[in-house]
């Protein structure tokens, strides 16, 4: 069964600090995946996109790795800032190999709180 | 360039009432989308346009659920009778290129919040 499960489910750190969101999938065949942010009352926006022969992509202070052997990412964050505080959602694509099953996977996010 | 458009951004129902909602994609992207987001999960795709036709319709509950996109630009998606359970945020996303293309950025809207009372 296709499945994105991310950790942890919730995590509050101090401004300044530096922290990694977790996200382990099962998609098969694998397209892509990326990382959302969602603030509260918004929709999702794009952080990055890897596809299979990518290991990391960074964004400003955001930086993603993809081990697709292990089928796992993180989502770093270094010196985060008070905007940095929503959910973080890892989603994955499953190749056009899948024919009509193909779909983007959701996780249900990190919510992540950054106080000062 | 301007975003995804998505009216109303709020709406406070009756169940059994109808209601709709309206979203205005990115100027040329061909796809659209619409989500269902309830509070603590995911987005769940509900229908997926490629111009004004359906790709992808099959978690959309049919019965009380339809959304069209008549002239391959803006859509309306409608619940007819509304329950309980429909209370969510609804997203329209929007891509530039179909199906067929390997990375398919979508961007979304700001949603609107649906509660049913």
């Amino acid at each position: 069964k296709n499945q994105v499960e991310q950790s942890p489910q919730s995590l509050i750190i101090l401004e300044g600090k530096n922290c990694t969101l977790q996200c382990n999938y099962t998609v098969s065949p694998f397209s892509n995946l990326r990382w959302y942010k969602q603030d509260t009352g918004r929709g999702p926006v794009s952080l990055t996109i890897m596809t299979f022969s990518e290991n990391t992509k960074s964004n400003g202070r955001y930086t993603a790795t993809l081990d697709a052997d292990t089928k796992q990412s993180s989502l770093h964050i270094t010196a985060s800032q008070l905007s940095d505080s929503a959910s973080y959602i890892c989603v994955v694509k499953n190749s056009p190999r899948a024919g009509n099953n193909r779909k983007l996977i959701w996780g249900l996010g990190t919510s992540l709180a950054v106080n000062p | 360039e301007a975003g995804v458009a998505q009216s109303p951004r709020y709406k406070i129902i009756e169940k059994r009432q109808s209601v709709a909602f309206w979203c205005n994609p990115i100027s040329g992207h061909a796809t659209l989308y619409w989500y269902q987001q309830i509070l603590g999960q995911g987005p769940k795709l509900l229908i997926q346009f490629q111009n004004n036709g359906v790709v992808d319709d099959s978690q959309l509950p049919k019965d009380r659920f339809s959304a069209e996109r008549l002239k391959g630009v803006d859509s309306t998606l409608k619940i007819q009778p509304a329950k309980l359970e429909d209370s969510a945020v609804y997203l329209c996303a929007s891509s530039h290129q179909g199906r067929e293309i390997l990375v398919n950025e979508q961007f979304f809207g700001p949603g609107t919040r649906l509660t049913v009372l």
